[in-house]
Formats: structure tokens, sequence, C-alpha cells
């Protein structure tokens, strides 16, 4: 089965640098959704998106910008990066005609400024 | 949402059942008890999802009680392939579209 995809799943930047992040949601999925797992940490949520709109908005820091285009596909930008930008991404996915709260993770992207 | 208390950390050996208990005493009344697993630099996997009594499918089963203040996850005859870190969480509602809070998670180890 399709599962979610994400480009690239390794990222070395320097700080001050820009990156962006792709999400690919499963198909026939509309809600996308954006998480951060530091070092030793639990996932936080940054935000989510569904029919391209955003729905949710957690911990994103103001130099972090996201949206969802017509594919559906989502893409994470993030400027100014800093060291404590080091991080593993995941982008999730779900369907809104499912009845429960699963959200189906991705490979995540390892994001590592220097 | 209602905040989670879980064991951080909890050892098993393979073919045992393991148990793994979650607190959220203000669970609110359209609030969801959900479980996901999680490897080292995998995305977190949904497991199972309940509202009350008893919930079982093919990879665990989850009892709440009636009070709604605690749940167990409980997972038949672990394997060294479980060895995982299992969140609970309360998430609003039942409906996809649902951002997830995780708060601290038990760091499953399955011994030989």
């Amino acid at each position: 089965a399709a599962g979610v995809i994400q480009s690239p799943r390794h990222l070395i930047k320097e700080k001050r640098e820009t990156a962006t992040l792709k999400c690919y949601p499963i198909p026939r999925h509309d809600t996308v959704y954006w998480y951060q797992q530091g070092p030793g940490q639990d996932p936080q949520f940054l935000i989510s998106f569904y029919e391209k709109m955003q729905s949710d908005k957690g911990s994103i820091p103001d130099r972090f910008s996201a949206q969802q285009f017509s594919d559906y596909h989502s893409e994470l930008n993030m400027s100014s990066l800093e060291l404590g930008d080091s991080a593993l991404y995941f982008c999730a996915s779900s369907s809104s005609g499912m009845v429960n709260n699963e959200q189906f993770f991705g490979p995540g992207t390892r994001l590592t400024v220097l | 949402l209602a905040k989670t208390t879980q064991p951080i950390s909890m050892d098993s050996y393979e073919g045992q059942e393991v148990n793994i208990t979650c607190s959220h005493n203000n669970i609110a009344t359209n609030d969801y008890i959900t479980w996901y697993q999680q490897f080292p630099s995998q995305g977190p996997r949904f497991i199972i999802q309940g509202y009350k009594t008893k919930v079982t499918n093919e990879v665990a089963s989850l009892f709440i009680p009636a009070d709604r203040k605690s749940s167990t996850l409980s997972l038949p005859r672990v394997s060294l392939s479980d060895t995982a870190v299992y969140y609970c969480l309360v998430a609003r509602g039942f409906n996809a579209g649902n951002m997830l809070t995780f708060g601290g998670g038990t760091r499953l180890m399955v011994k030989p």
C-alpha cells in the first residue's frame, strides 16, 4: 500500500540558510500534519492543513511557513535556520472520511543545521 | 486537552503479556484515548483507539474503566520487535483532522 512520502530524507544546512521539506500524502488523504522531533524528545505538532486551508497551528516558529497545494502535497519552508532546528521532521496524513484519529506518518526528514 | 501520565520505562521478556497504564484525570466528554508506537528514527504508528470499555484489534487491547480517568494498553505475548516507545494520547473528538499531542511515552524494552 502507498505510504506518505517525504523528501529529502536527509538535509544538511548552515545557520541562517533556508530549507524546504516536501510531503506527499497517501492518495485520497486530504489532511496533512507536520511534526518536529528533536533528539531524545517527543514529537511536537507544528501545523496542519485540510483541503489546502490551515486547520490547526501548534508550536511552529514564525521563521517557518507551510502550505498545502491543490494536489494535496505540502511543503514546510524554514528560514534563518538555527542550530536548534536540527531535528526529525515528520509529515503525517489522514482522510476526513476516516472514523478515527489514525494518522499515517512518513519516514521523516532528518535536518542537520551546522 | 487532558494531560496524560504513563511510566517512563518498562522491561519485559519475550512471550509475556505487557500492560501499560496511562492516567488522564481531566479527560473531556468528547475526548478519545489513542495509542501510538514509535521505533527509533521512524514515524509513530497508530495502534488502537477507544472511548470506553474494551477495544481489541489484531495487535493490542485497550481497557478503559467507566470513569475514563485511565486506560491500559495490553500487548499479548510480546516479542523483541515490540521494543519501542508507546505513547498514550487524548485526542479531541473521534473524527480525523485533529492534531496529536505527544507527552512522555513509555519506553518498553523486551528481553530474550
